[in-house]
């Protein structure tokens, strides 16, 4: 079955650089995309970005300067990298697999960014 | 951006009543294919949110048909007929046509 799941550090410091890793199964990344979407706590969700089944990305562009997204296909893997990371980015983590917009998702990986 | 702007924020509800959201965006939702790319998602507190409604009216697989998603262009609406417990959460749409995708600020459907 699909399955996708986030992992990395719950904790960052400030104007340090996040990373994050999206470990899936049950379909290939080179047949769908996969986006990473951020939540706040109590707020909605923002889409941050997207890895194309074609290895092309998209980016939203308030995250632009700031957000990478890459991946490897041979361990099914789609990786995120954001700098300069403030107390704002706060929230929860979530990476999605697309079929034109997200169908399932990860169960979201906390992250803290505090000193 | 495209804007979505989610009516009523929240909808207080009683157990088999019907609840009705809506979702008004700032531009046209048709994609260049002809597609249009507005999802409805159901988040449960602590949970991922799940995906109900792609493309305007298509139910996921497994949501039952109590779920009616309609619109077109800018203006779409999320039905639920005769509303269980399970229901109860905060509803979100989003589009997936122009770039940067979004969602809107959500409608939470909460007992009266």
């Amino acid at each position: 079955q699909v399955q996708l799941k986030e992992s990395g550090p719950g904790l960052v410091q400030p104007s340090e650089t996040l990373s994050l890793t999206c470990t899936v199964s049950g379909f290939s990344l080179t047949s769908y995309s996969v986006s990473w979407v951020r939540q706040p706590s109590g707020k909605g969700p923002e889409w941050m970005g997207r890895m194309w089944y074609d290895g092309d990305t998209a980016y939203n562009s308030a995250l632009k300067s700031r957000l990478s997204i890459s991946r490897d296909t041979s361990k099914n893997q789609v990786f995120l990298k954001m700098n300069s990371l403030q107390t704002d980015d706060t929230g929860t983590y979530y990476c999605t697999r697309d079929r034109g917009a997200p169908d399932y998702w990860g169960q979201g990986v906390m992250v803290t960014v505090s000193s | 951006d495209v804007v979505l702007t989610q009516t009523p924020v929240a909808q207080p509800v009683t157990l088999g009543d019907q609840a009705s959201i809506s979702c008004r965006s700032s531009q046209s939702l048709v994609h260049s294919n002809g597609n249009t790319y507005l999802e409805w998602y159901l988040q449960k507190p602590g949970q991922s949110p799940q995906l109900l409604i792609y493309k305007v009216s298509n139910r996921f697989s497994g949501v039952p048909d109590r779920f009616i998603g309609s619109g077109s262009g800018s203006d779409f609406t999320l039905k639920i007929s005769r509303v269980e417990p399970e229901d109860l959460g905060v509803y979100y749409c989003f589009q997936a046509t122009h770039d940067p995708n979004t969602f809107g600020a959500g409608t939470k459907l909460e007992l009266k």
